[in-house]
């Protein structure tokens, strides 16, 4: 039963491009939480998604950054126009429920030049 | 309200030791308390958790302590191994609410062989 899949693992990119995250939950699991570990801090929560549903944002940056969960795919963290700020370890991590543990995967690490 | 502290930042304790890392919360409304152990360059593992409804969970050498009054809970590694070298994180949820998990901010323990 395969874990929580993060790609890529790494990605540079230059202030003002793009970035896409992509988390494909374990087998199961449709509740998806995304959060941000910046260097030498912890992990902070940005947002909490069923399937085709965005159910909490309020950790999310009010703009750039926007996640989605669709019907069939992997769930999307998109930063847009990125900035040397946004530079940071992204994990996603899944789950049964709210009521149940929530699984990490193996992050995201973000760099932008 | 929503905080988690952590103590101490960093620890080392010799091997064959008892490491002990405590953390506190103020939000009653938490009812999951995970503990997640976490290696450079990985994604944090769960290692650990408990539920107010008990004061303590033990698996293998690792134990949760947890004080319902107190606001309070903490993990203790016995007979510490070099290999449990790493970051820990304690962390909170409401799994009535969104299940997010309110981290603290690690601790960096190091098991001196």
């Amino acid at each position: 039963n395969a874990g929580v899949m993060q790609n890529p693992r790494h990605l540079v990119r230059r202030r003002g491009q793009e970035a896409r995250l992509r988390c494909s939950p374990m087998k199961g699991h449709s509740h998806v939480y995304w959060y941000r570990q910046l260097p030498e801090e912890g992990l902070k929560f940005m947002v909490y998604l069923q399937k085709e549903n965005i159910i909490d944002e309020s950790g999310m940056p009010k703009e750039r950054f926007s996640a989605e969960f669709p019907k069939e795919g992997p769930s999307i963290l998109r930063i847009q126009q990125v900035v040397r700020g946004d530079s940071a370890a992204y994990f996603c991590a899944s789950s049964l429920s709210t009521s149940y543990e929530q699984y990490f995967g193996p992050g995201t690490r973000l760099t932008v030049t | 309200q929503q905080q988690v502290k952590q103590s101490p930042q960093s620890l080392i304790v010799q091997k064959g030791g008892i490491s002990i890392i405590n953390c506190a919360y103020e939000n009653t409304a938490f009812d999951y308390f995970p503990w997640y152990q976490q290696f450079p360059g990985k994604g944090p593992a769960l290692l650990i958790a408990i539920r107010p409804d008990v004061s303590e969970k033990k698996e293998g050498r690792f134990t949760i302590s947890f004080n319902k009054s107190a606001k309070q809970f903490s993990l203790h590694i016995m007979d510490s191994q070099p290999g449990d070298s790493a970051t820990y994180f304690c962390a909170a949820s409401s799994t009535s609410n969104t299940g997010k998990l309110i981290f603290g901010q690690g601790t960096t323990l190091q098991v001196k062989p």
